[in-house]
């Protein structure tokens, strides 16, 4: 299954909404997470399920879709939200991730 | 809670081999697959295989069969990577994770990988 994410860089203002979209190659139901990662530290898991929080993750993350079609929100981007945030999918026993999308600030 | 304690940062020639530990804590061990993920610098990341700690079963990645071996020790609640035949393009940082439950999928700290003459 390939996922792909876009755009690859979303410019934001801090305080502004960031919208994040992953698509996949054919369904994975609701199997798929979004993750963050900043430059030297391990991706942090912000939402599986597609929609569910991981644990102590802030509410202004929030997820939706299903099938082939997923969206990140960021509903007001604060400073340590300026990192690059992947997909994934891991309906088949075998994970594929999105390439990334890159949050920068603007 | 769930944790996953990885060895530390290697440095190996060209051809040579490398073998990374991944040490679980705070669930069943043998309940849950360990996939293996790696990431070249500036890169994505990149699936390479998982093992099911129960009975050993793995399933490696089409590319990197042939020079990939997962394996675990139960009586430790560890899994380990052996990859041989280490070329430069090897580099980079490779992470364990436990597979998914209700709770989400849990992720070691991540081991750096540098292959160089």
């Amino acid at each position: 299954i390939v996922m792909t994410q876009s755009p690859g860089t979303l410019s934001v203002s801090p305080g502004e909404r960031a919208t994040l979209s992953c698509r996949a190659s054919q369904s994975v139901n609701t199997n798929l997470a979004w993750y963050q990662q900043k430059p030297g530290q391990a991706p942090r898991l912000l939402i599986h399920g597609a929609s569910s929080r991981a644990t102590d993750i802030p509410a202004r993350f929030s997820g939706s879709g299903s099938g082939t079609e997923f969206t990140l929100t960021i509903s007001s981007l604060q400073s340590e939200d300026f990192a690059v945030y992947y997909c994934q999918q891991y309906d088949e026993w075998l994970w594929t991730f999105g390439q990334g999308t890159k949050v920068e600030i603007k | 809670q769930v944790q996953l304690v990885q060895s530390g940062a290697e440095v190996k020639k060209p051809g040579a081999s490398v073998k990374v530990s991944c040490k679980a804590s705070g669930y069943m061990f043998t309940g849950y697959f360990i996939h293996w993920m790696r990431q070249a610098p500036g890169q994505g990341l990149e699936w390479m295989g998982r093992i099911n700690p129960s009975n050993g079963a793995t399933y490696y990645a089409h590319h990197l069969q042939g020079r990939v071996t997962m394996t675990r020790d139960t009586s430790i609640s560890t899994v380990y990577l052996d990859l041989t035949s280490l070329r430069s393009d090897d580099t980079g940082v490779y992470f364990c994770a436990k597979a998914f439950d209700s709770s989400g999928a849990a992720w070691g700290q991540g081991t750096l990988v540098t292959v160089s003459s």
